[in-house]
């Protein structure tokens, strides 16, 4: 079974407004850390937001948060007032904390593509 | 402070060749990891090396093996080189292994097997 879904294979949006890119995730580990990454078209992986299995609150950086809904395994980003350099490729990714055999190293979904229209 | 570097940038090889990725994590950091990412998916975890020994493996065949360096420098070798492995190979670095330490990525190396 899948451990990261994201079912927007691509997404548009016009610049200026919000979107919601989703992920869902699936684990038996108690302790996890979902993270979200921008992967631009030159290939690195940016880090843009973190939320932890035990955080009680929503993580918020700058335009990006993470809507945490721990009952139904979803860990969907928003970015408000897009930019143009939003475009980009943008990846789910699950770290299982106890698990052995990972070691605590990234699983990661298999991206929504972002495109946003001036 | 330099990030995440990698050497090199791109690569081409023909079938059945062996190649060598390199990859130096922030300075202080001891942990590196190895993803590959194949075209159109999400990275797919390797290797971990911390202190230099081999802390986690992922599902990958034997032709995959790596080392970490006393200076925590790291190699990535694939063996009989496949179509398949045609891939971007992404390093990362945490402090330390395991969980709860942030990874860190490299701009990847671009590797195509002809």
């Amino acid at each position: 079974a899948q451990k990261i879904t994201q079912t927007q294979p691509g997404m548009f949006v016009q610049e200026k407004e919000a979107v919601t890119l989703d992920c869902t995730y699936d684990t038996s580990d108690p302790s996890y850390g979902l993270f979200w990454y921008k992967q631009p078209s030159s290939g690195e992986m940016i880090f843009l937001i973190y939320q932890g299995s035990y955080d009680q609150q929503n993580a918020t950086e700058g335009r990006y948060s993470l809507n945490f809904q721990k009952a139904r395994k979803s860990a969907n980003l928003v970015i408000s007032a897009s930019q143009l350099g939003d475009s980009a490729m943008y990846f789910c990714a699950m770290r299982e904390d106890n698990y052995g055999g990972s070691q605590g190293n990234l699983i990661f979904g298999k991206g929504t593509k972002l495109s946003v229209k001036p | 402070d330099a990030g995440v570097t990698q050497s090199p940038t791109h690569l081409i090889k023909t079938r059945g060749q062996h190649v060598t990725l390199r990859c130096s994590p922030i300075s202080g950091h001891k942990s590196v990891s190895w993803y590959q990412q194949v075209l159109g998916q999400g990275p797919q975890f390797i290797f971990q090396y911390y202190e230099k020994e081999e802390r986690g493996r992922g599902n990958f065949p034997d032709r995959f093996s790596a080392r970490q360096f006393p200076n925590y420098s790291s190699e990535l070798n694939v063996n009989a080189l496949l179509l398949g492995d045609s891939a971007l190979y992404l390093c990362a670095s945490s402090l330390y292994g395991g969980a709860g330490n942030e990874q860190f990525f490299g701009p990847g190396t671009r590797l195509t097997v002809l």
